[in-house]
């Protein structure tokens, strides 16, 4: 059983281009969380999506960013007009359940490492 | 504000010791995860402990929790140079993983 799946691994873009970020879950798992890594700094919380839905988006910046999980496909997290500032460790993560639910731990993926110039 | 915060920020010692860190939060919980992290890699997950539980055991790994203090601890007993990390706690209340700073622990051969 394959882990999360994120890609690409390591991104450069310049000010000002988009960057889309890629996050298969665990095969059977229906809940995605999107989490960002600032250097020498814990993970921190920007969205969580079910299939089509949006649940809490509270930690998203309210503007550039967006995400999705369709039907089909992948999540994506996408950033548009990309600033220096956005530069970080991108971490996706995937769980069967979710809240309090007997399997609701969270498993994550590699990571995207976007650098912006 | 961060949920998890780690003590200490960074560990030394020598392979064949344990190493002991900690976790205190501000809020209620559902339960409380620790993390590990290799240098520029993702999160691999360690354990989970729930509220109502106090302590908890996975291989060389001892994690305790205690609600009225609002704390948790991990221990790593015997240690090994693979266990050179970063360790991570990680707060719920429902899907919200809130994360500490982290302890970078290094295991010297």
């Amino acid at each position: 059983n394959a882990g999360v799946m994120q890609n690409p691994r390591h991104l450069v873009r310049r000010r000002g281009q988009e960057a889309r970020l890629r996050c298969s879950p665990m095969k059977g798992h229906s809940h995605v969380y999107w989490y960002r890594q600032l250097p020498e700094e814990g993970l921190k919380f920007m969205v969580y999506l079910q299939k089509e839905n949006i649940i809490d988006e509270s930690g998203m910046p309210k503007e550039r960013f967006s995400a999705e999980f369709p039907k089909e496909g992948p999540s994506i997290l996408r950033i548009q007009q990309v600033v220096r500032g956005d530069s970080a460790a991108y971490f996706c993560a995937s769980s069967l359940d979710s809240g309090t639910g007997a399997s609701d731990t969270q498993y994550f993926g590699p990571g995207t490492r976007l650098t912006v110039l | 504000s961060q949920q998890g915060e780690e003590d200490p920020q960074a560990l030394s010692i020598q392979e064949g010791e344990n190493a002991t860190m900690n976790c205190s939060y501000k809020t209620s919980i559902n339960n409380l995860q620790w993390y590990r992290q290799n240098s520029g890699r993702g999160l691999v997950h360690l354990i989970l402990i729930r509220s109502n539980e106090r302590e908890k055991h996975s291989g060389r790994l001892r994690v305790t929790l205690d609600t009225s203090k609002k704390s948790s601890s991990l221990l790593i007993t015997a240690s090994r140079a693979a266990d050179t990390a970063s360790y991570f706690c990680a707060t719920s209340n429902d899907y919200k993983l809130s994360f500490g700073a982290g302890t970078t622990v290094t295991v010297r051969a």
